[in-house]
């Protein structure tokens, strides 16, 4: 079973404030993924990183930004946080090579900026 | 330009019988597609997938079906149970380690 975490599960916070989503996996996983998903879309890839000290943005623009100072963790942060901002951030990982293009995700940050 | 496509936003099906999901892509770089499944309020969960060099592969009762000259694969599911209401998801992946989704297919089994 994979583990990977993600705090807080949902969060309402109001517009300006500065938040960071957490995001562990125990697995020892290289690759580091961050998605955002709005209901009936399909997952848009906003931050990647394939190892300590790697991160790159992703294929949909966002205000967040990332580090990866620890294998297992990678936090995302909204400096400022805007309605538009409001969505699930779900974040994944996955191994490095091998046999395997599967990723694990966790159960999801629901963001809500009032 | 979104690269993966499922057309169908929504399947009902009563339980017992073949649930089949329909996923098409554009890109053929691609060479290995994954379903991944989601029930509200968690993150997607792996289901099956195929390589580009298979036509199928199966697991209990799912079997991923995959066409390449029409850049065309699908999901049976049977038989369905209520279990199985949830999202679906597409996946394909090319040599980024990056995995490009489809929107998406509510399927809702019924009793």
């Amino acid at each position: 079973e994979a583990d990977i975490y993600q705090t807080p599960r949902y969060l309402v916070i109001g517009t300006g404030k500065k938040i960071t989503l957490e995001c562990s996996q125990t697995m020892g996983h290289d690759k580091m993924y961050w998605y955002q998903q709005d209901p009936g879309m399909e997952l848009h890839l906003i931050h990647y990183s394939y190892g300590v000290n790697s991160t790159e943005k992703g294929d949909l623009s966002s205000e967040s930004t990332v580090s990866r100072i620890r294998t297992e963790h990678f936090p995302l942060t909204l400096e400022s946080a805007r309605p538009s901002h409001t969505s699930q951030y779900l974040c994944a990982s996955s191994e490095m090579g091998g046999a395997s293009y599967e990723q694990y995700f966790g159960p999801g940050t629901r963001l809500t900026v009032t | 330009d979104q690269q993966v496509k499922q057309n169908s936003p929504s399947l009902s099906v009563q339980e017992g019988r073949i649930s089949i999901l329909n996923c098409d892509y554009t890109n053929s770089m691609f060479d290995y597609f994954l379903w991944y499944k989601k029930y509200p309020a968690e993150g997607p969960t792996f289901l099956i997938s195929i390589s580009s060099i298979k036509d199928k592969n199966e697991d209990g009762r799912f079997t991923v079906f995959l066409n390449k000259s029409a850049k065309h694969l699908s999901l049976h599911i049977v038989p369905s149970q209520p279990g199985d209401s949830a999202v679906y998801f597409c996946a394909a992946y090319s040599n980024d380690y990056k995995l490009s989704f489809g929107a998406g297919t509510t399927v809702t089994v019924r009793a």
